[in-house]
């Protein structure tokens, strides 16, 4: 079974840098896996941040941005903001077996 | 402006099955991977299943396979779950999700329903 893992939890202070990361049990994630980040408030639907590891959706503010890091996907959010506190998802596409796996989340904390 | 707007959820008894409708609107559907993906409640996000543009290739995670059925309507510009069997670790929201693979071969998940959550429960 394929396991997508990120950090359960994160904290960073207001204007700090922070990057979540998003791990492949099937070994380094790569561009071909296609990642895609989310932030999710609470009570409401997800929120695409960021498509095929670094593009911004159009609504994406600047200060979040996508790379690949070690072998992993990243989210780095620079000069945080209050209203940045939510959950973060990854999502991987394993063409191999034509499956979408999302990661557990990340529980980002601004204080 | 693309929305989405699923309907279709409610209470229904461990082994019944229950009908998801996704109303599409403001992009091409037709030229579009549709998904959907669910969320128990206070749990994480999981992609349930996907169709092709013409309906023709659907693909499942294994936790659904069987049970449930995607399909669309690119005349109707409407997405469908059929969910038979149900089992109360089925209880969740259920978003329907807009995939769009660009001019370059990039991949957006980039459009999400509101979701309609369905209880299974007797």
């Amino acid at each position: 079974q394929t396991v997508v893992t990120q950090e359960p939890s994160l904290t960073v202070s207001p204007g700090g840098t922070v990057t979540l990361t998003c791990a492949s049990s099937t070994g380094a994630v790569t561009s071909d896996y296609h990642p895609n980040w989310f932030q999710q408030q609470p009570g409401q639907a997800p929120r695409a941040l960021i498509y095929s590891t670094s593009n911004r959706q159009s609504w994406t503010p600047a200060r979040f941005s996508g790379s690949l890091l070690g072998g992993k996907a990243a989210l780095t959010l620079s000069g945080v903001q209050p209203e940045d506190e939510a959950d973060y998802y990854c999502l991987l596409y394993y063409r191999a077996a034509q499956l979408w796996v999302f990661g557990g989340g990340t529980k980002l904390t601004v204080l | 402006e693309v929305q989405l707007v699923e309907s279709g959820g409610g209470l229904v008894q461990p082994g019944g099955s229950l009908r998801l409708s996704c109303a599409a609107s403001g992009f091409t559907f037709s030229s579009s991977w549709m998904h959907w993906v669910r969320q128990a409640p206070g749990k994480g996000l999981v992609w349930v299943s996907r169709i092709k543009t013409d309906g023709t290739t659907t693909y499942y995670a294994d936790s659904v396979k069987g049970r449930f059925t995607i399909s669309r309507d690119n005349a109707k510009n409407t997405l469908y779950l059929q969910m038979s069997s149900l089992r109360g670790e089925d209880t969740a929201v259920y978003y329907c999700v807009r995939a769009e693979v660009t001019g370059t071969g990039m991949v957006n998940v980039g459009y999400w329903g509101q979701g309609t959550l369905v209880t299974v429960s007797s």
